[in-house]
C-alpha cells in the first residue's frame, strides 16, 4: 500500500505569513487529497490535487489561501497563506491505498500554530 | 443535518466487552463506507471499509451497512485498553474519491 512522507510534523508562524507543507508517496497516485483537522474536531476536505490541472477546492477554500501544487504523480503541496489564529490546525494529505485494497491513507500530519 | 453523524461520546465500555459505534448518513448516492481509528495526536488509521449491505468481519471488528436505513455501524469485539481512541466513520459519494467524515466517537475502554 501506499506510504506518504510529509513534512513539516510542526511548525508555530507569525500571523500574515504562508506555510507550505509538503506529501511524498511512495507510488504514483492519480488522486491526492488535503485535509484540515481544527482542535477538537474531524476531518475537512480542503481540496482535490489534480496532476496537470488546478486543483478542485470545496465550498469554504479558496485557491489564494489554499494554493496547491501538484507537479507530478507522486507529490504535492498545500500552502496556507496570509495565515492568522484561525488557521491553526492539522492539516494532512490522503491518497488510495492502492488499487486493490480500497481505503485511503493519510500522512502524518503537520500541526500548524498561529501566533 | 449533517451529511455524516456520529455521537461524539464518550462511549465507556469495560475490558472484554463488545463496544458498538454508530454512524447515520444523508447521501443515499453514497457507495463507500469506512471506519478509521485516531489515537490522540496522530493522523487517522484505516479499520475497515464496506460496500455491500449485511456485515464485513476482520478480526475482533465487524461493520455493519444498511443502506435503506442509511446507517454503518462499527462492533469491536472483546474490547481491549489499547481499543480508547477516536473512531471516525467516513463516507464516499458515489465515485468521488472524496471522504466526508463524521465527527468522531471516543471510546474509552476501562481495565
Amino acid at each position: 500500500s501506499a506510504v506518504i512522507s510529509q513534512k513539516p510534523s510542526r511548525d508555530i508562524c507569525q500571523r500574515g505569513t504562508s506555510l507550505t507543507i509538503q506529501c511524498q508517496v511512495d507510488s504514483q497516485v492519480t488522486m491526492m487529497f488535503w485535509y484540515r483537522q481544527q482542535p477538537g474536531q474531524s476531518l475537512t476536505l480542503i481540496a482535490t490535487a489534480n496532476q496537470g490541472s488546478e486543483a478542485t477546492y470545496e465550498s469554504g477554500f479558496v485557491i489564494d489561501k489554499f494554493p496547491i501544487s501538484r507537479p507530478n504523480l507522486t507529490f504535492s503541496t498545500l500552502t496556507v497563506s496570509n495565515m492568522s489564529p484561525e488557521d491553526s490546525s492539522i492539516y494532512l494529505c490522503s491518497v488510495p491505498l492502492g488499487p486493490q485494497l480500497g481505503g485511503y491513507t493519510f500522512g502524518s500530519g503537520t500541526r500548524l500554530t498561529v501566533v | 443535518q449533517k451529511e455524516v453523524e456520529q455521537n461524539s461520546g464518550p462511549l465507556s465500555v469495560p475490558e472484554g466487552a463488545i463496544a458498538s459505534l454508530n454512524c447515520t448518513y444523508s447521501d443515499r448516492g453514497s457507495q463507500s463506507f469506512f471506519w478509521y481509528r485516531q489515537y490522540s495526536g496522530k493522523s487517522p488509521e484505516l479499520i475497515m471499509f464496506i460496500y455491500s449491505n449485511g456485515d464485513k468481519e476482520d478480526g475482533r471488528f465487524t461493520a455493519q451497512l444498511n443502506k435503506a436505513s442509511q446507517y454503518v455501524s462499527l462492533l469491536i469485539r472483546d474490547s481491549q485498553p489499547s481499543d480508547s481512541a477516536t473512531y471516525l466513520c467516513a463516507v464516499r459519494p458515489g465515485n468521488t474519491g472524496k471522504l466526508i467524515f463524521g465527527q468522531g466517537t471516543t471510546l474509552q475502554v476501562k481495565p
